[in-house]
């Protein structure tokens, strides 16, 4: 079964960090560009980041650029976000995402909770 | 930066058919997705690539794709199709949703 499980969200501090991750199952994950997307009750869903596959290229929203980084390991399968200098504003619920031969994000996971409040 | 526009609300009759646009500047240059999103489930891929449906996603939904405006339809629409809608599209390698469609089946 195919299949994306998130894990590592929870409660933090204003300017504190946190690192989630990704893990993959079902597919070969190194054939493909992983992308982070987070929900917010005010936003909607908000594109952060992406990961093409190969490690060829990464690239970030604007709002999170400088702060997060994210990151791959083909041989664990797994795919990352380190996030610091949080703000109250990325409270969300962090996605990963894969995406497929059309651009689309296809296979989504059940999400983690980040909540940033003192 | 990019932008995509929705309506944030469209309601429908059951059996009826829903139209979700999206829009935005040159938007018939980019390819379009809309993603289902029901609250506390992960969102669902309905359309790729302006038109195309995924082989699980049911056939009343399509769509279309013309000038600055993108267009989801949900004809028949049924009470499980309920949720908000989002379109998305690739700019310069970065993403973008729109603010997202809440159908409501009355």
């Amino acid at each position: 079964e195919v299949q994306l499980v998130e894990s590592g969200g929870g409660l933090v501090k204003p300017g504190g960090s946190l690192r989630l991750s990704c893990a993959a199952s079902g597919f070969t994950f190194s054939s493909y560009t992983m992308t982070w997307v987070r929900l917010t009750p005010g936003t909607g869903l908000e594109w952060v980041a992406s990961y093409s596959r190969r490690s060829a290229s990464i690239s970030y929203a604007e709002s999170v650029r400088g702060r997060f980084t994210i990151s791959r390991d083909d041989a664990r399968k797994s795919v990352y976000l380190q996030m610091n200098s949080l703000r109250a504003g990325d409270t969300a619920v962090y996605y990963c995402a894969r995406e497929d031969g059309y651009k689309a994000l296809d296979i989504w996971g059940q999400g983690t909770v980040v909540t940033v409040s003192s | 930066s990019y932008a995509l526009t929705q309506p944030p609300s469209v309601s429908v009759s059951p059996g009826q058919t829903a139209s979700i646009t999206c829009s935005g500047d040159k938007l018939g240059d980019k390819y379009v997705y809309w993603y289902q999103h029901k609250s506390g489930q992960s969102p669902v891929l309905v359309i790729y690539q302006d038109r195309q449906r995924p082989s699980d996603i049911p056939e009343r939904f399509s769509g279309s794709s013309s000038g600055s405006t993108a267009t989801l339809t949900i004809s028949g629409t049924q009470a499980v199709d309920e949720a908000d809608y989002y379109c998305q599209a690739w700019d310069n390698n970065s993403g973008v949703f729109g603010a997202g469609t809440k159908v409501t089946v009355l």
